[in-house]
């Protein structure tokens, strides 16, 4: 069964500085997705940024981009020029590429790293 | 708009009250999934279906039941609500179980008392 793990519950920054949330997972499969997703105080579960795990390149969106290193199964999120509206509970989640068979859907979601913006 | 639909957002009631969570998808997608979001755990599965007729059960089924009559609509339903199973709940639908991004209903925060 695959793992992921945030090893920081909560994280601290200064507006318009740079910070990077960490996310390791397990798994054996070859072929996979990872995603984070974004959880502000409204709950909305919001995707963030969204990797294959054949693709080599790193995925960016405006100011969120991964460094994903396949070898040591690592997938962080850095937030650039960091905002207020970036404060939230942050999610790593892991979803399996094989659709054959029965199963489901095969997202597993770490425990979250609550990041917090000083003004 | 494209959404998920849950209702009620925030819901209050005694143990062993039946009561039913209703999920609404507007994409046509043909998965839809329920999770509970607890402090420190983060999500976890509860139930899933693949299509129309087709359930089964995530990580955590014990005490939820589900049903899937129409492509669009997955309500959860707790036939005996008790005090493990007060969370916050969330509803999920896809285009395709894996090669498709989750979009997530805006939750609801369940109370069993």
């Amino acid at each position: 069964a695959q793992t992921v793990t945030q090893s920081q519950p909560e994280m601290s920054v200064q507006e318009a500085e740079t910070v990077t949330l960490s996310c390791t997972y397990d798994t054996s499969e070859s072929d996979y997705y990872l995603f984070w997703y974004k959880q502000p105080p409204s709950r909305q579960m919001i995707l963030v940024i969204r990797q294959e795990a054949y693709k080599q390149q790193n995925a960016t969106e405006n100011r969120f981009s991964v460094n994903f290193q396949k070898a040591a199964k690592s997938f962080s999120l850095k937030i650039s020029d960091s905002q207020l509206g970036d404060a939230a509970m942050y999610f790593c989640a892991y979803r399996s590429h094989d659709d054959s068979g029965g199963g489901a859907d095969g997202l597993t979601f770490g425990k979250g790293t609550h990041l917090i913006i000083q003004p | 708009e494209a959404q998920v639909t849950q209702n009620p957002r925030y819901l209050i009631t005694v143990t062993g009250k039946k009561l039913t969570v209703t999920c609404s998808q507007n994409m046509n997608h043909e998965y839809m999934s329920w999770y509970r979001q607890d402090p420190g755990l983060g999500l976890r599965q509860i139930y899933y279906s693949m299509n129309v007729e087709v359930t089964d059960k995530g990580d955590v089924p014990e005490g939820y039941k589900v049903s899937r009559k129409e492509k669009r609509n997955f309500p959860l339903i707790l036939e005996s609500p008790s005090p493990n199973q007060t969370s916050l709940y969330f509803c999920a639908s896809s285009f395709s179980p894996k090669r498709s991004p989750l979009h997530f209903g805006n939750g609801t925060r369940l109370t069993v008392t």
